[in-house]
């Protein structure tokens, strides 16, 4: 199965600032699905098909990549970024989730 | 709007099963397929399998065979999920997620969890 890899497993930003965060796959997949999950929710679909934004998600984000690396940006951290991210694909079964990105505000 | 309902929480003895409900509204049901997603506490997510309730079709993860069985009752648009003998690994909070038609099957729809708890 494709493993999907965060870097980094933790981060922390200030206001304001430029946030990126990787998903590296094992093997090269089509696409990359990207969830946000605060504390104690359910997961949202967040980016899809690499650099979709799903509906009501803010401008501020964008996602990017192809083959192996794909990417999340944040141009301007706001507190209610504050969450963990996971990256997605089902190029191949079984589907599989990276670990996860925690993003906290500094 | 799409809603996905699920069962409330469980509490389950070692070695018992526990079945648990999603209830699809605001789409055809027949129309999606279903994923069940665990969640382990403090952890990521893990794909257990999914459910074509068009034709009753299922795909597990290779780890949950024999744990998971992933059924539906198309009259009232219900997913369930059933986990067989259940051990010290099985406490986790379980989703269920629509799968998209738009693009490359996200999943665009989730539940708001069933938390399952393993205690004698």
């Amino acid at each position: 199965q494709i493993v999907l890899t965060h870097s980094p497993a933790i981060m922390s930003a200030f206001l304001g600032e430029k946030v990126t965060m990787t998903c590296s796959a094992s093997s090269s997949v089509s696409y990359m699905h990207w969830y946000q999950q605060k504390s104690g929710t359910f997961p949202k679909r967040w980016i899809y098909d690499t650099s979709k934004l799903a509906s009501g998600v803010p401008a501020r984000f964008s996602g990017s990549g192809s083959g192996t690396s794909y990417s999340l940006t944040i141009s301007s951290m706001e507190a209610e970024d504050e969450a963990t991210y996971y990256c997605q694909q089902w190029s191949s079964n079984p589907p599989t989730f990276g670990a996860g990105t925690k993003l906290e505000l500094k | 709007e799409v809603q996905l309902q699920q069962s409330g929480p469980e509490l389950v003895k070692p070695g018992a099963s526990v079945k648990m409900s999603c209830k699809a509204s605001g789409y055809t049901f027949t129309s999606y397929v279903m994923h069940w997603v665990k969640q382990k506490p403090g952890q990521g997510l893990e794909w257990i399998g999914y459910f074509n309730p068009y034709n009753d079709i299922t795909k597990y993860n290779e780890k949950f065979k024999g744990k998971a069985t992933l059924t539906s009752d198309k009259s009232s648009s219900t997913a369930y999920m059933e986990l067989s003998s259940l051990t010290s690994e099985d406490p986790a909070v379980y989703y269920c997620a629509r799968t998209s038609r738009d693009g490359y099957y996200a999943m665009d729809y989730w539940g708001q969890g069933t938390s399952v708890t393993v205690s004698s």
